[in-house]
């Protein structure tokens, strides 16, 4: 009965690979998004999807690329990984866009060798 | 831009005392504020959601409170426990713009209860 879940928990790779994190809920919301925890704990948006339509973007580099297949999914792609995209990144979902609580996923912790 | 700052940084007590968290944010544009909590390795669970026109939420010994006009929000722990041990984020969504919708976070109030 996980409400957001995230694959895979941990993810270790070399510098260069591309990799993708999936993100699933089940609590039938119209919204997703994606947030990086840097290593001082600091949380930042990077993108956010309604209904399947990006309506954030927060400057990220190219190398990321969110992609929505329906309303239940916001996966995320790195290519290119660099040392300084070692981070958790947390998945998030909200009924709808503005006022809305929103969940989170237990993380993924990226770390680039 | 939206700015969070949550103070203090860390916060030490021992078990039963009442203590406040306090976040502070720069745009009072604000749809609603939510409180979290992160436990080591874990991810974020949502505690308290106000929205702007809302002045306070309650959930058992939890208490936050909103002043939109001055920026400001307090986070009232009663009673506190040793499982209670954390960090504490406050966050807020900003209203109109290209920021619709997203969530701006404070850097956190790690919270210790020692018995």
């Amino acid at each position: 009965d996980t409400a957001v879940s995230q694959t895979p928990k941990y993810l270790v790779t070399q510098m260069g690979n591309d990799k993708s994190i999936k993100c699933e809920q089940n609590l039938g919301h119209d919204t997703m998004y994606w947030y990086k925890q840097d290593s001082k704990k600091f949380l930042k948006i990077m993108f956010s999807y309604n209904n399947k339509e990006l309506i954030i973007n927060e400057t990220v580099p190219n190398r990321f690329s969110p992609k929505s297949p329906d309303k239940a999914h916001l996966n995320l792609h790195i290519n290119s990984l660099e040392l300084g995209d070692s981070a958790v990144y947390f998945c998030a979902s909200s009924h709808f866009v503005g006022a809305n609580e929103q969940f989170f996923g237990p993380g993924t912790r990226l770390t680039v060798l | 831009k939206q700015e969070v700052t949550q103070i203090p940084a860390a916060l030490s007590v021992p078990e039963g005392e009442n203590l406040v968290l306090n976040c502070s944010f720069t745009d009072s544009a604000i749809y609603n504020l939510q409180w979290f909590r992160q436990d080591p390795g874990k991810g974020l669970t949502s505690l308290l959601l106000i929205q702007s026109s809302q002045r306070e939420q309650t959930s058992g010994r939890l208490n936050a409170s909103l002043d939109k006009s001055s920026g400001r929000s307090t986070l009232y722990i009663a009673a506190s426990q040793p499982g209670d041990s954390a960090t504490y984020l406050c966050a807020v969504v900003d209203a109109g713009g290209t920021s619709y919708g997203k969530l701006t976070f404070g850097q956190g109030t790690i919270l210790t209860v020692h018995p």
